[in-house]
């Protein structure tokens, strides 16, 4: 079934730790993007890429790194995790055409918790 | 600054109709877009809108008015698989989505 897979599902986290979340998708899509979701807040943008081989800073980019070395794939690392980095992380893509409409497709989310 | 603003939370009944608004200020316009987010799941996409006007999927329908930054989402026959959060974003001038916090809707029988 085609679609993007994230892992883990859920993770309990040491605050400190070395952290990657990965992200695979086999649609050949693009751009895709890291996002995490904390309650009352809308979906924020961590990182993005264009296209394999770049990637850009988004809304809160702060203690994340990404890499785009294929179309495929898109590991979240996060260097030394904090409390604060406990929230819901969404992986999505999109084949931006020329219409220039940008819809996403989500993974099913990696709930990550900071200790 | 750029926001999008949307009500926290709204409660209909089975079979009814409801309307969630949508508003926003933001860098540029490249398309007001809505999501469906069941609680514990990822959001998937339910309508586009670029032109002024209304687009009608099914039960769902989204209007969008460029000019007063304002879109609504109408939920026609609501079922219990609807309550679910709905996501309002729009493509900014670099096509990034910016997104409302949600608007939860609970239907009751």
């Amino acid at each position: 079934i085609a679609g993007i897979t994230q892992a883990p599902t859920s993770q309990i986290l040491a605050a400190g730790r070395r952290m990657t979340l990965r992200c695979t998708q086999d649609m050949r899509h693009n751009a895709m993007y890291w996002y995490r979701q904390d309650l009352g807040l809308g979906l924020r943008l961590i990182h993005y890429s264009n296209t394999a081989g770049t990637t850009g800073k988004g809304e809160v980019p702060d203690g994340y790194s990404v890499s785009r070395a294929n179309t495929d794939d898109f590991p979240l690392t996060l260097a030394s995790a904090v409390p604060s980095q406990t929230s819901v992380y969404f992986c999505a893509s999109s084949d931006r055409g020329a219409s220039g409409a940008n819809v996403l497709t989500f993974g099913a989310g990696s709930r990550l918790t900071v200790l | 600054g750029q926001n999008i603003d949307q009500p926290t939370e709204m409660t209909a009944t089975e079979g009814a109709i409801v309307q969630i608004n949508c508003t926003y200020q933001t860098s540029g316009f490249n398309g007001l877009f809505w999501y469906q987010q069941h609680a514990g799941e990822a959001p998937t996409f339910l309508s586009y809108n670029v032109l002024d006007g209304l687009e009608e999927k099914g039960r769902f329908s989204s209007f969008l008015s460029r000019s007063k930054g304002y879109s609504y989402l109408l939920l026609k026959e609501l079922q219990m698989k609807d309550s679910a959060s709905y996501l309002c974003a729009v493509g900014d001038s670099n096509y990034q989505l910016i997104w409302g916090a949600g608007t939860k809707l609970i239907i009751k029988p």
